[in-house]
């Protein structure tokens, strides 16, 4: 049972473009949702994380925006970078810190 | 600071080898972890540890092993790698105040 959908699996965006990834959980539980960016080579890192106490939350050019009754949260890239070309993975966890995370997107910012 | 380390970063083993992949953090960070991720399938959890000498079944846990004997580290251990163990590894570790996790840089995996 797949806990963190995410979507899309690949995703091409023209510089300067907005880049919209889409994660949908189903245990009401959770209560932190983060975000990790992966460039090739590396371990992911966290980039930026909510909580469902609030709707969006936004870092720079990254936004999270959160629909809890709908259990949907998604990313969104403003003004996209070629060095944005990365894995992003949308995740969940409860207790102990146990992160469940969505099958990664794979963005590519074309120059 | 280094954060966390993994060794080796690469390696290639026959079907039926062992072998102990090792994770270091000198964050003093009680809770550490194993993943293993595969193309189109994120990353999934092995096994888990909240402290020295404590360890816990993840997601897919079979094939593995793993100890906790010292804090600043945890080892993975495969007993006999079947090419379905084929995969990058990614260590990480975070502290009991805050929910980050810090991954380290991995170590991809081949078994022949």
């Amino acid at each position: 049972q797949q806990q963190v959908k995410q979507s899309p699996q690949s995703l091409i965006v023209q510089k300067g473009g907005i880049s919209i990834i889409n994660c949908a959980y189903e245990n009401t539980a959770f209560d932190y949702f983060p975000w990790y960016q992966q460039f090739p080579g590396k371990g992911p890192a966290l980039l930026i994380a909510i909580r469902p106490d609030v709707s969006e939350k936004k870092e720079g050019r990254f936004t999270i925006s959160f629909n809890k009754s709908a259990k949907q949260f998604s990313l969104h890239i403003m003004d996209s970078q070629p060095g944005d070309s990365a894995t992003y993975f949308c995740a969940a966890s409860k207790e102990l810190g146990k992160i469940i995370f969505g099958k990664g997107t794979r963005l590519h910012i074309l120059p | 600071n280094a954060g966390v380390t993994q060794t080796p970063k690469f390696r290639v083993l026959k079907t039926g080898q062992s072998m102990t992949l090792l994770c270091a953090q000198d964050m003093n960070h009680e809770y550490m972890y194993w993943y293993r991720q595969d193309p189109g399938m994120g990353l999934r959890l092995i096994h888990y540890s909240v402290g020295e000498g404590t360890t816990a079944k993840g997601e897919v846990p079979d094939g593995y092993n793993v100890s906790r004997l010292k804090k600043q580290n945890f080892l993975l251990g495969l007993e006999s790698a079947a090419p379905s163990q084929t995969s990058v590894y990614f260590c990480a570790s975070r502290s009991t105040t805050e929910d980050t996790q810090y991954f380290g840089p991995g170590t991809r995996l081949t078994v022949l």
